[in-house]
């Protein structure tokens, strides 16, 4: 597609569920990122996706996070046994890790945890 | 750690007034730069980015940043503001190496009031 594109635009769900939320980067990009952006914390890092090599998983905020990349392209963020501060937009960005790497966003998931 | 500073939290300006918005960040190593924007409703857009050379960069939308290294600033700047360019304006800088993931500074929402 022509940008990058996220599923579900919002997400409401409740406390103790699991979510999954979908990202399909420009294609060609070999760099996938995904972050957080929330009221408290603004917008901070998760995890970064390089081709085939091992996630950056350092920005992640507890273990029921977990994301995965299937065939170095799409790629699904999952928050297990949600908890009301994990409401947030969640973004993810792609980019073809030109010199210094311009991102290029999705519109987000809004999650909204009850 | 690095971390971006952006002064100004919420700015009110009348059509064809001048901007400039503050942005700092605490990393002296080789970083490149960038000024993304958040119109209502639209997910982020590069506005202008910085990797090297001439430390004024210009952008979209009449905007321009310059770099100042010795002030670890990359401020941004438009003569005459419009309307339309009412938004979240926020700075991010990444290191030139590794991941390249984006460090944001907490935004400035700008107001332009007709």
């Amino acid at each position: 597609g022509a940008g990058v594109s996220q599923s579900p635009s919002n997400k409401v769900t409740e406390k103790g569920k699991d979510v999954e939320l979908r990202c399909d980067p420009i294609s060609g990009h070999t760099a996938l990122y995904w972050y957080r952006q929330s009221l408290g914390q603004g917008l901070e890092f998760l995890i970064y996706f390089q081709g085939n090599s091992a996630p950056d998983k350092s920005g992640l905020p507890s273990d029921r996070f977990s994301a995965e990349r299937t065939g170095g392209s799409v790629s699904t963020l999952t928050i297990q046994r949600t908890q009301q501060e994990d409401s947030a937009v969640y973004l993810c960005a792609s980019t073809n890790r030109d010199r210094g790497g311009i991102q290029y966003f999705g519109a987000g998931t809004r999650l909204s945890v009850l | 750690a690095q971390s971006v500073s952006q002064h100004n939290h919420h700015v009110i300006l009348s059509e064809a007034a001048s901007l400039e918005l503050g942005c700092n960040y605490s990393y002296g190593g080789t970083v490149n730069l960038f000024w993304y924007v958040q119109y209502p409703g639209q997910h982020l857009q590069l506005l202008l980015k910085y990797f090297s050379g001439d430390p004024l960069v210009k952008g979209i939308k009449g905007f321009e940043a310059e770099f100042i290294k010795s002030k670890f600033s990359f401020n941004l700047r438009k003569p005459s503001v419009q309307w339309s360019d009412t938004a979240e304006y926020f700075c991010a800088v990444n290191l030139d190496t590794g991941r390249r993931a984006l460090t944001f500074g907490s935004g400035t929402r700008l107001q332009v009031q007709p």
